[in-house]
């Protein structure tokens, strides 16, 4: 069965540093993963995609995400954090193919905090 | 454009009573829409997919009796909680995928409407 591990339940960073939110996938075959983000009283937003295609993913806002087999992680950074990106953020592998039949599988979250 | 709204955002009810929550994509038409549920500090889990003008799929150890599901036009998506009881309480979540799309990796979300059954 597909899962993801969100390392950290809470970062926190402060203006203007790296941003860097950990994720290990659990995958019997080539995963389709994602990282969404969802700022209080919004909806979850997808920030990228990886879908076997090039291993460093780039996202909006300025996030990317590197897929590495060999360590079974997809970790999201950004170099330079902002105070619009203190939200939560999780981390998603689906259970499929990219079907129509397939699922969602959503990590626990991680809740980034930017200080001043 | 790919808006989804809840209503209500937040909805506190007695136990034993009914809740209607609504999901509704504003700018697009869904075929299918999922309910989640968060509990506090835990991953969102699925509860069903919802399927206009078809029966819900509900995913094991969910309650079909309890939840009701409706989906009866191509933008609305509604969960009832009948005869909530307190460990009900949690944070639900609608996503919807846009008619014609054979993926199910690309949903859309509701901010999600927060429920306390005293």
């Amino acid at each position: 069965a597909q899962s993801v591990t969100q390392l950290d339940s809470h970062v926190s960073v402060s203006e203007g540093t790296p941003v860097l939110l950990r994720c290990n996938y659990s995958s019997s075959y080539s995963p389709s993963l994602f990282w969404y983000v969802q700022h209080p009283n919004k909806g979850l937003q997808l920030l990228l995609k990886y879908t076997s295609a090039a291993t460093l993913v780039k996202g909006i806002n300025g996030f990317e995400a590197e897929f590495k087999k060999s360590e079974t992680s997809f970790h999201l950074t950004k170099p330079s954090a902002h105070m619009s990106d203190a939200a939560e953020y999780f981390c998603v592998v689906s259970d499929g193919y990219g079907g129509a039949t397939n699922k969602l599988i959503f990590g626990t979250g991680t809740l980034l905090a930017v200080q001043p | 454009g790919a808006v989804v709204s809840q209503h209500p955002s937040w909805v506190i009810c007695k136990s034993g009573t009914s809740v209607k929550i609504e999901c509704r994509s504003l700018d697009f038409q869904a075929t299918t829409m999922f309910w989640y549920r968060q509990f506090p500090k835990q991953s969102l889990m699925l509860m069903a997919t919802s399927n206009e003008g078809s029966k819900a799929t509900y995913e094991q150890g969910v309650e079909k009796d309890k939840f009701l599901i409706n989906h009866a036009s191509l933008t609305l998506s509604t969960l009832t909680v009948t005869s909530a009881h307190p460990e009900d309480s949690s944070f639900y979540i609608c996503s919807a995928i846009k008619a014609a799309t054979r993926s199910r990796e690309t949903q859309y979300f509701g901010p999600g409407t927060r429920l306390l059954v005293l």
